[in-house]
């Protein structure tokens, strides 16, 4: 089976840089997404790692650790709008369909 | 470049209910995908569809149905609804590619709300 493991909520304040991991566990492992989501809209693509290491992606980075089934998001110099829900997924084991994690709700206050 | 487009954006029916949402993909792509999303959840396979027919099916009943047109958009049907069918669909459009796994790109979702 497929379970995916995350944070519910996480607080940050402005300028500041914050960490959301995520854990997996899964039968065969076609890469992992992370999703941003914003309250009332449709998740939007972030990242994408399927090999270990770490992808920056200007103030985004994601790190993978396929051995450890462990993940992280990487948010620097928190603006307002990154306020909103940070999904980890994986591929199901065909490589078709993502299985989500329930999402971290991260509020960023000034 | 036109995304993935949803409609409607938001429907209300009532418990034994039938309920039509339709999708059309991002332009170039070819695959497409349909979640629900409940309140404070991540987003859960439905099936998808690719060349017309449903290739793969999460964990739900026979109630949802879908289908795929060959403009590559995309139907998903819901008969008897109940209360707990309440929820965000999403449809999430992708380019079929045997090499690499391609990222799905998401609707803005329709919500359905059941009373």
């Amino acid at each position: 089976g497929q379970n995916i493991d995350q944070p519910t909520e996480m607080t940050a304040t402005e300028g500041a840089i914050v960490q959301i991991n995520c854990t997996y566990q899964t039968s065969g492992f076609n890469g992992l997404f992370w999703y941003q989501q914003h309250a009332g809209e449709a998740p939007t693509f972030l990242s994408y790692n399927v090999l270990d290491g770490l992808e920056e992606k200007g103030r985004f980075s994601s790190f993978l650790s396929r051995s450890k089934g462990y993940s992280y998001l990487l948010l620097k110099e928190l603006q307002m709008k990154d306020s909103a829900s940070y999904l980890c997924a994986v591929f199901n084991q065909a490589g078709t369909a993502l299985i989500f994690g329930k999402g971290t709700t991260l509020s960023v206050s000034s | 470049d036109a995304g993935v487009t949803q409609s409607p954006t938001h429907l209300i029916k009532t418990r034994g209910q039938q309920v039509t949402l339709r999708c059309s993909p991002k332009s170039g792509h070819d695959t497409v995908s349909w979640y629900q999303q409940a309140l404070g959840q991540g987003p859960q396979f439905i099936f998808q569809y690719y060349e017309e027919e449903e290739r793969q099916r999460g964990n739900f009943p026979d109630r949802f149905s879908g289908h795929q047109f060959p403009n590559y958009s995309s139907e998903l049907n819901v008969n008897a609804l109940l209360l707990g069918d309440s929820a965000l669909y999403l449809c999430a459009s992708s380019l079929r590619d045997g090499t690499v796994n391609q990222p799905q790109h998401f609707g803005d979702g329709t919500r359905l709300s059941i009373l």
